[in-house]
């Protein structure tokens, strides 16, 4: 069982419409997550980050996170061709045999923004 | 102010050859990451360090592979007589603190080997 999973794509949206992108996760214990935008050829870009039950807006961008289904969602308003990218799904997890956490990162869903 | 950096950009190297990859955290971030990424695919984790010691070497695929860090600065990645599946970019992130989740990537290096 993948531990975070996220739909590849491509997600295809219109200019100027929502884009809704979504990840699960199985460690119920997680509570820290992320959202990276990742560019063809870039590397992957912080943008968002969520530690708690409910939406967190910046700017175009909301991430919502709802613990008891263990799942997150990053909702891209008005979407821009230049939201063409990867978005990759981070989650920190715990690490039973080192006694730590660390992020585990999702494979990432393909945005492509239509003019 | 400035971020990760990493150095070559872009190294071709013949297979059986090693290779040293090196990265330069953001000024003051203890924790810092290798992952690798093959082309059209995910993040795949190498190695993580919390100052100079490295908690978590499970990404590391095979004993060809080595890292090290200098306190809380430059880290180097080794790959010893690569082979082409080697050939992906390698990227190096750093975060505040290994309880600190935040990691900030720097632009890669993107290893080819012929």
């Amino acid at each position: 069982q993948k531990e975070v999973e996220q739909n590849s794509g491509p997600l295809s949206v219109p200019e100027g419409a929502i884009a809704s992108l979504n990840c699960t996760y199985s460690d119920r214990g997680s509570q820290s997550f992320f959202w990276y935008r990742q560019y063809s050829g870039k590397s992957p870009e912080l943008i968002m980050f969520i530690y708690s039950n409910g939406d967190k807006e910046d700017g175009r961008f909301t991430a919502q996170l709802n613990k008891a289904s263990q799942y997150v969602s990053l909702l891209i308003r008005d979407s821009q061709p230049s939201d063409s990218a990867t978005y990759l799904c981070a989650v920190n997890m715990v690490v039973n045999s080192g006694g730590y956490q660390k992020v585990t990162f999702g494979t990432g869903t393909k945005l492509q923004v239509i003019p | 102010g400035a971020g990760v950096s990493q150095s070559p950009s872009n190294k071709v190297t013949e297979k059986g050859k090693d290779v040293e990859l090196r990265c330069d955290p953001i000024s003051g971030h203890t924790a810092l990451y290798w992952y690798r990424q093959r082309l059209g695919q995910g993040l795949e984790f190498l190695i993580y360090f919390q100052g100079n010691s490295a908690p978590d070497k499970s990404g590391l695929p095979s004993d060809r592979f080595s890292a090290e860090r200098t306190g809380e600065s430059v880290s180097t990645l080794t790959i010893q007589r690569t082979q082409q599946e080697d050939s992906a970019v390698y990227l190096c992130a750093s975060s505040l603190h290994w309880t600190r989740y935040e990691q900030y990537f720097g632009p890669g290096t993107r290893l080819t080997v012929t």
